[in-house]
C-alpha cells in the first residue's frame, strides 16, 4: 500500500529565510506526487504536482519541489518564505489509478517576524 | 464557479445523535471524495464517487458511517448513531474525470464535535 511520511511535524522559519519542508513516500511504481496547503479554517489547495518528465517542478506562490527517486523524496522548498505562508502543508501521493490520494500527516509552518 | 460547498461549517451534537454533513462538488467533476482530518491520523479518505456511484468505501470506519449521492450535485456523509471520536473535520473534494494526478478541489470543511 502507499503511503507518505513527512518527517517534521513543526518548522519555524524567520521570515525572508529558505525553507525545506520534507516528505518521502513508498509506492511500488512512479507515483504521482503533490504538495498541498491548508489555511486555518479552510480546506487544500494544491500548490504543485508531479507525473513525469523534469524532476524539478514549479509550483504557485514560489513554491517548487523536487523529484528523487532513489531516495523516496518529494521536498519542497521555498527560497524566501513570508509571513502569509503560515499554514499546514501536506504532501501527497496517488498511483495514477482513479483513486483518491494519500496524504502525509502535515508540517505545521511558522514564520517568525 | 463557487467551488465545492459544504454544510454546515461548524456541527455540535449529543452523542448518540444522528448526524448528516452535505456536500455540493463543483459542476462537471465525476468524481467525489470524502475526508476525515483528525491530529491523531491526518487525513484519512472514506469513501469517493464516480459518476455518482461508490467505488470504494473501505475506510469507512464503522457501519455507522454511510454516504450517497443520489445526483452530480449533491452527496451526504451520515454518521448514525454518533459518538465522541467522530469529532474531527471531514471534507469533500471533487475532480474531473482522467487520471488520479487531475487536481482535486477541496470544500472548506465541517468542524464536527460530538459531545
Amino acid at each position: 500500500a502507499q503511503s507518505v511520511t513527512q518527517p517534521d511535524i513543526h518548522i519555524t522559519v524567520s521570515e525572508g529565510a529558505s525553507l525545506e519542508l520534507r516528505c518521502n513516500y513508498s509506492y511500488g511504481a512512479t507515483p504521482y506526487l503533490f504538495w498541498y496547503v491548508q489555511s486555518p479554517g479552510q480546506g487544500l489547495q494544491l500548490l504543485l504536482k508531479y507525473f513525469s518528465g523534469d524532476t524539478l517542478v514549479q509550483g504557485i506562490k514560489g513554491f517548487e519541489a523536487e523529484f528523487k527517486r532513489s531516495q523516496s523524496s518529494f521536498n519542497l522548498r521555498k527560497p524566501s518564505v513570508h509571513w502569509s505562508d503560515a499554514a499546514e502543508y501536506f504532501c501527497a501521493v496517488s498511483g495514477g489509478g482513479a483513486d483518491g490520494l494519500t496524504f502525509g500527516k502535515g508540517t505545521h509552518l511558522i514564520i517568525q517576524p | 464557479d463557487a467551488g465545492v460547498i459544504q454544510s454546515p461549517r461548524h456541527e455540535v451534537t449529543e452523542m448518540g445523535q444522528e448526524v448528516t454533513l452535505r456536500c455540493k462538488p463543483i459542476s462537471g467533476h465525476d468524481y467525489l471524495f470524502w475526508y476525515r482530518q483528525t491530529m491523531m491520523r491526518g487525513l484519512e479518505l472514506l469513501i469517493y464517487f464516480n459518476n455518482n456511484v461508490p467505488i470504494d468505501d473501505s475506510g469507512m470506519p464503522e457501519d455507522r458511517f454511510s454516504a450517497k449521492m443520489p445526483n452530480a450535485s449533491f452527496s451526504t456523509l451520515k454518521i448514525q448513531p454518533s459518538e465522541p471520536r467522530d469529532s474531527a473535520v471531514y471534507f469533500c473534494a471533487s475532480r474531473k474525470a482522467g487520471r488520479a494526478a487531475e487536481k482535486l478541489f477541496f470544500g472548506s470543511g465541517t468542524q464536527l464535535s460530538v459531545l
